[in-house]
């Protein structure tokens, strides 16, 4: 059964404190992103990566880091630094280079972070 | 700032009528447009995806580009009520569709 899984679903975060967010596909995708989607709003790109080992900056960066050890994984950290980071995180992949103009990127379910 | 423009809504519609949904993006750059649904407290789902002028048809979805104006369509024909939800706009970012901006969606509503 491929697809994206994210864990946790809920996740709560005391301020100061590091959490982590995981993202696994059994897709065999290249590339994989993760996104933040606050009420009301558009999604706005974190970080992404088109191959293992390499990743870059999306439009919101600041706060977030993120690795990318193997194929099938891209966690992302969420920092102390991010000072508003209640939000509803996405984590995506696609083919990459190899889907061209038809490249398409899939959601996982995503993992709601709430800061108490 | 390269931006995507969605009609603002809700837009309300009776079941059995079709529903349009527009979007303008302001990057003359961008190649492909995408689709997608997110159903409340869901994950955005692909609904379809279009890099030609023209239309694009998928059961009861089409998807309607036109690269001189900037704009990009979405008709659902026939709708249903489980087709109330916030429809997504994408469009690629520069030569790739690694980078997409997305608009802030369009709620839909389709009343029984």
């Amino acid at each position: 059964d491929g697809g994206i899984t994210q864990s946790p679903k809920y996740l709560f975060r005391k301020e100061g404190q590091n959490v982590t967010l995981s993202c696994e596909q059994n897709l065999n995708h290249d590339a994989m992103y993760w996104y933040r989607q606050d009420p009301g709003q558009g999604l706005r790109l974190i970080y992404y990566s088109q191959i293992v080992n390499d990743f870059q900056k999306g439009d919101i960066a600041e706060g977030y880091s993120v690795s990318r050890e193997k194929k099938e994984s891209f966690p992302l950290t969420v920092t102390s630094a991010q000072k508003n980071p209640t939000a509803f995180y996405l984590c995506a992949s696609s083919k990459g280079l190899a889907g061209g103009t038809t490249d398409t990127q899939y959601f996982g379910p995503g993992t709601r972070l709430t800061v108490l | 700032q390269k931006e995507v423009e969605q009609n603002s809504g809700p837009l309300s519609v009776p079941e059995g009528a079709i529903a349009s949904l527009n979007c303008t993006y302001s990057d003359r750059g961008s190649q492909s447009f995408f689709w997608y649904r997110q159903y409340s407290g869901k994950s955005p789902e692909l609904i379809m995806f279009i890099y030609s002028n023209g239309d694009k048809e998928d059961g009861r979805f089409t998807a309607q580009l036109n690269k001189a104006s900037q704009y990009v369509s979405l008709l659902i024909r026939d709708s249903q009520p489980s087709d109330s939800a916030t429809y997504l706009c994408a469009a690629s970012s520069g030569g790739s569709n690694y980078k997409l901006t997305f608009g802030k969606g369009t709620l839909l509503t389709v009343n029984p």
